[in-house]
């Protein structure tokens, strides 16, 4: 099983600054097969990028993920009000597909 | 508009069993495979298990291998997980989600809750 570890657990940013969060595979992850999810308070995930740096449909351009083999990185280049979520990254290429434990993106 | 709604969920006791569905609108369904994710409250997302585009592949997670069963039906646009043997730890919100663009969950239902609790 691919563990994937993200770090750190909880990131404290105000808005208007730039979030950088990892996430770490335990073995390689094609790029093809990392993606990375936001998720709100009381509502399902949304898929914000795919293919470990594509972003998927309506997902503005401050989100970008970048990596590959073991490493990957989303950046939330300015953070607005709506940005302070839980991010999840997925690999989805390996059985079983797993999901990190998160990262906290909240108000400072 | 394309939508994911999941239903079946409820307070069950141990060692009881539920039958979770979600309904597909809005595209192909019989075109994708689909997966449940589950989440225990204040948790993180958890992978259950994954069906093909016509439900003969099937995957699990290992903790709920031999308990719950994926299914689907195509003519119906409905997505099934039978959960059987319930546990405490098997309390929490059920989602389940499109593989779709390049092979990532880009749809997601609401999600269903199910409480395990005697």
């Amino acid at each position: 099983e691919i563990v994937l570890t993200q770090s750190p657990g909880t990131l404290s940013l105000s808005p208007g600054e730039r979030a950088t969060l990892s996430c770490r595979a335990s073995q390689s992850v094609s790029s093809s097969n990392l993606a990375w999810y936001q998720q709100k308070p009381g509502q399902a995930p949304r898929l914000l990028i795919y293919g470990a740096s594509s972003r998927a449909t309506a997902i503005p351009d401050r989100f970008n993920g970048s990596g590959s083999g073991t490493d990957f990185t989303l950046i939330i280049s300015r953070l607005e009000p709506e940005d302070f979520a839980v991010y999840y990254c997925q690999q989805h290429g390996s059985a079983p597909r797993t999901f990190g434990q998160g990262t906290k993106v909240e108000i400072k | 508009e394309v939508q994911l709604v999941e239903s079946g969920g409820g307070l069950v006791q141990p060692g009881g069993s539920l039958r979770l569905s979600c309904a597909a609108s809005g595209f192909t369904f019989s075109g994708y495979g689909m997966h449940w994710v589950r989440q225990a409250p204040g948790k993180g997302l958890v992978w259950v298990s994954l069906i093909n585009n016509d439900g003969n592949y099937k995957i699990y997670a290992d903790s709920v291998k031999g308990r719950f069963t994926i299914s689907r039906d195509n003519a119906k646009n409905t997505l099934y997980l039978q959960i059987n043997s319930l546990r405490g730890e098997d309390t929490a919100r059920y989602y389940c989600a499109r593989k779709g663009i390049a092979n990532a969950l880009d749809i997601w239902g609401q999600g269903t809750m199910v409480t395990v609790s005697s």
